[in-house]
């Protein structure tokens, strides 16, 4: 699987966007790009994932740069509930799909 | 749906103690997880299984083992248990036709002292 760096925190303002950077400049052409979150504690929850193409759902969005080598998730209206550490995983999607987990961001959103 | 449920939640063991922590599944998904999280780190995979009856090792898996009996069941033993092996598990699982979502319970605290 292709390593990942990410920022290990930020800082977010209540209602602002949140994006969040993530490099993955070894990505080869089979491998997905996905993020989940743990909110303190708490199992990580899946948020979104995407191959080529720019993906929205009704948490996130994400954007992939045209050669794949990094992606931004993007929380629109950041809110306290969405204080937590965030992962950017990229893995194929092999049998078992298997997932590793890097040391993540660390995003505390703030009144 | 109870989604992904994990016992016990917390456990305290002592060396050499052996023990079995249970992850259960209601949503019919194929394949299943065990992962562990240290303190200040990103979760590490055990053991996974991609269907009833098999197993498979992750990334860290000395020290532990697994069974699939059921399609809703995966069990991790730790058959004697050492102070490394305090941490965090996470049980997860997904279904084939959604394989890119991995749903995670809530954990299993277990401290070895």
């Amino acid at each position: 699987d292709a390593k990942t760096t990410q920022p290990p925190s930020m800082d977010c303002a209540e209602g602002r966007a949140a994006n969040l950077p993530c490099n993955h400049s070894t990505i080869s052409g089979n491998e997905y790009v996905y993020w989940y979150r743990q909110i303190h504690s708490q199992g990580p929850q899946y948020i979104i994932h995407g191959l080529k193409n720019n993906e929205t759902n009704e948490m996130a969005s994400l954007i992939i740069t045209e050669d794949r080598k990094s992606s931004t998730l993007i929380l629109p209206h950041a809110t306290l509930r969405d204080t937590a550490v965030y992962y950017c995983i990229v893995t194929v999607m092999a049998a078992g799909n298997k997932l590793t987990f890097g040391g993540g961001t660390r995003v505390l959103v703030k009144p | 749906n109870a989604g992904v449920t994990q016992t016990p939640k917390f456990r305290v063991l002592k060396t050499g103690q052996s023990m079995t922590l249970l992850c259960a599944q209601d949503m019919n998904h194929e394949y299943m997880y065990w992962y562990r999280q240290d303190p200040g780190m990103g979760l590490r995979l055990i053991h996974y299984s991609v269907g009833e009856g098999t197993t498979a090792k992750g990334e860290v898996p000395d020290g532990y083992n697994v069974s699939r009996l059921k399609k809703q069941n995966f069990l991790l033993g730790l058959e004697s248990a050492a102070p490394s092996q305090t941490s965090v598990y996470f049980c997860a699982s997904t279904a084939v036709v959604d394989v890119h979502e991995q749903y995670f319970g809530p954990g299993t605290r277990l401290t070895v002292t």
